[in-house]
């Protein structure tokens, strides 16, 4: 059964700070990747979504990256502001084309 | 854009009552899927539909029900609610077959349940 985990759960930078958060899964058979943001209260917005076949997607300052054969995928954030503040999802589908989650990292950016 | 919507942002029910939770989507997606997110223990899946009159139990169905009676609608049954339910609720949607791959999946605003 497909476990990801994030790391880490718990995030607080200064304004400006380029960062990177962390997503591993243990079963590298996935059709793809999901990156999502969550702000308190409210559901899940997508924000990058990488197939299995690429490298890595980017928009604006996003950029997610995918390795399956070592199983991880990396959010980078580049000169995050306050309002990147929010808990940061990510979710591998497999054959069954269900997303398994992980339990987010949770932003904190302060100014 | 894809739109899921969640017919409430928030709902109070008593214990024993019947309790519906109501998920449209605009985008004919073949894939819906009801979730329930706690604090420390993140997304479970507890039914998904993969088309009309289908339904497939999550991890969690304990305690529930669904109905996919159209396709744009999938619905979340609490037959007697309890308060170990009460919880964030979220409706996604995704397309399927090849494009599966890269169709995102598209979540609601969420519902927030508390039973009382």
């Amino acid at each position: 059964k497909q476990e990801v985990t994030q790391i880490p759960a718990a995030l607080s930078v200064p304004e400006g700070e380029n960062l990177v958060l962390n997503c591993s899964f243990t079963d590298s058979a996935i059709y793809n990747l999901q990156w999502f943001r969550q702000d308190p209260g409210k559901g899940l917005t997508s924000l990058l979504l990488i197939q299995s076949s690429q490298r890595e997607q980017t928009s604006g300052r996003l950029n997610a990256s995918l390795d399956k054969s070592s199983g991880r995928s990396t959010l980078y954030i580049a000169a995050s502001q306050p309002g990147d503040s929010a808990t940061y999802l990510c979710a591998a589908a497999g054959g069954s084309y269900i997303p398994t989650f992980g339990r987010g990292t949770s932003l904190i950016v302060h100014p | 854009d894809v739109k899921v919507t969640q017919s409430s942002r928030y709902l109070v029910k008593r214990t024993g009552e019947k309790v519906f939770l109501e998920c449209v989507q605009d985008m004919d997606h073949e894939n819906m899927f009801w979730y329930r997110q706690d604090p420390g223990l993140g997304l479970r899946l507890i039914y998904f539909s993969y088309d009309v009159k289908m339904k497939e139990k999550g991890d969690i169905p304990e305690g529930y029900s669904v109905s996919r009676e159209k396709k744009e609608r999938f619905s979340l049954i609490l037959e007697s609610a309890s308060t170990n339910q009460t919880s964030m609720y979220l409706c996604a949607s995704s397309t399927t077959g090849a494009a599966t791959r890269y169709s995102p999946l598209h979540f609601g605003n969420g519902t927030r349940l508390t039973v009382t």
